[in-house]
């Protein structure tokens, strides 16, 4: 059981380029979400999942875009990379029962320059 | 809207000393609660949690109290270790959406 796992764990992008992270969860779980961390600063969301083909906006989309065509998978495409994305991204899943808490991926850390 | 406020750091601290990194939030409904860690390079994981008001959540020695009535859910540990150095997050889950709110983190650092 690898819980969830995340592709690339390190990234350098120039402004401009265009890249997919790749998540993936083995528990089942209904429930997918993005988040980045900024140094120093807590987790913002990104986009989240509540199962496969549906997908919704968190409070930081903007460049960003998701799909969720299997339980399993939740890859976050960046278009057009920009230096404000540099930051630790964070995949997380949740089996959808209220109380139950997430687990997380063990991040990509996304360089734009 | 739903938000946590937790204590700022760094948190410095001697092996053997008392924890205490607070944490307060705000919610219309009856969250849970949850204290996450983060050592370096790595995800977060659970370290306790909490779903009603009262319930002690406890975990390698770490405790928290949901406390409804002063809308808080401090983290306390007896004696600390130099493993336990690393950041800290309280989150809470609004039962009304499947969002989570995470405080900014507090980092902690145990010398021997």
């Amino acid at each position: 059981n690898a819980g969830v796992t995340q592709t690339p764990k390190f990234r350098i992008l120039k402004i401009g380029q265009s890249m997919t992270l790749q998540c993936t969860q083995d528990m089942n779980h209904n429930y997918m979400y993005w988040y980045r961390q900024d140094p120093g600063m807590g987790l913002k969301l990104i986009y989240y999942s509540v199962g496969a083909g549906i997908t919704d906006k968190g409070e930081v989309p903007n460049g960003y875009n998701v799909s969720r065509s299997t339980t399993e998978d939740f890859p976050l495409r960046l278009e057009l990379a920009a230096p404000s994305q540099t930051s630790v991204y964070f995949c997380a899943s949740q089996t959808g029962a209220r109380g139950d808490e997430q687990y997380f991926g063990p991040g990509t850390r996304l360089t734009v320059t | 809207g739903d938000s946590v406020t937790q204590m700022e750091g760094p948190v410095t601290l001697s092996e053997e000393a008392f924890l205490t990194i607070n944490c307060t939030y705000t919610a219309t409904g009856y969250p849970s609660l949850f204290w996450y860690v983060q050592y370096p390079g790595e995800g977060l994981q659970l370290l306790l949690k909490a779903t009603k008001a009262d319930d002690k959540g406890s975990n390698k020695g770490f405790e928290a109290t949901y406390r409804k009535e002063t809308t808080s859910f401090h983290l306390e540990k007896g004696s600390v270790q130099v493993s336990d150095s690393a950041v800290y997050f309280c989150a809470l889950s609004d039962r009304g959406t499947y969002k989570y709110i995470f405080g900014t983190g507090t980092r902690l650092k145990v010398l021997a």
